[in-house]
């Protein structure tokens, strides 16, 4: 069964150095697409980036980076540059295979992990 | 563009009541989704909508009923709330092509005594 593990339930960085979130998945098919939610104390839930399994490049978007490593099944978000702003919960995702394989549109969360920066 | 909107914000039930979480989208998007938000457990999936007249169960539907009443509005029903189904609830819209990414609503926080 597919799976989304984030072992750290919560992390400090100190404003304007970078930070690493972890996250590791679980999946016996070859074409899956990973995502990075963030969901401050507000509530919403916020796409900040996704990486397909085919892609060669890690993605980015502005100060999000992702550290795909196929072979180890991870897909850590690194954010640079810390801001207060990004106080928050961030949550790692993948696309949910079907029961005839292919992905469908569903997706398997994490449990999340919470991010605080400190001034 | 409002994007995904769900009314209400906050609800409050007796064991027992029943009650219907409306979810609208103003992006054309083909598939919508319920979910529901615990502490400690991440997000999981009550059920979704790949497109306009399809329903289908994902996760956790126990207890639960969806009407995609159309292609932007997708309602979710608890007939008999039971205080397990405190929560909060997220609905969400996503394209059925390219990379899929979902769009959230504000969530409605839901509590059943």
């Amino acid at each position: 069964a597919q799976k989304i593990t984030q072992t750290q339930p919560g992390m400090f960085v100190q404003e304007k150095e970078a930070v690493t979130l972890d996250c590791t998945y679980d999946t016996s098919d070859q074409s899956y697409g990973l995502f990075w939610y963030k969901q401050p104390s507000s509530g919403e839930m916020i796409f900040l980036i996704y990486q397909g399994s085919y892609d060669e490049q890690n993605a980015t978007e502005g100060r999000y980076s992702l550290n795909f490593q196929k072979a180890r099944k991870s897909a850590n978000l690194v954010i640079s540059a810390s801001q207060l702003g990004d106080s928050a919960m961030y949550f790692c995702a993948m696309r949910e295979v079907g029961f005839y394989g292919g992905a469908t549109n569903k997706l398997i969360f994490g449990t999340g992990t919470l991010l605080a920066v400190q001034p | 563009n409002a994007g995904v909107t769900q009314t209400p914000k906050f609800q409050v039930l007796k064991t027992g009541q029943s009650m219907t979480l409306q979810c609208a989208q103003d992006m054309n998007h083909n598939s919508m989704y319920w979910y529901r938000q615990d502490p400690g457990m991440g997000l999981r999936l009550i059920y979704y909508s790949a497109s306009e007249g399809t329903t289908d169960k994902g996760e956790v539907p126990n207890g639960y009923n969806v009407s995609r009443l159309n292609k932007r509005e997708f309602s979710l029903r608890l007939e008999s709330a039971a205080p397990s189904q405190t929560s909060v609830y997220f609905c969400a819209s996503s394209e059925s092509r390219g990379i899929n990414e979902q769009y959230f609503g504000p969530g409605t926080r839901l509590t059943v005594t």
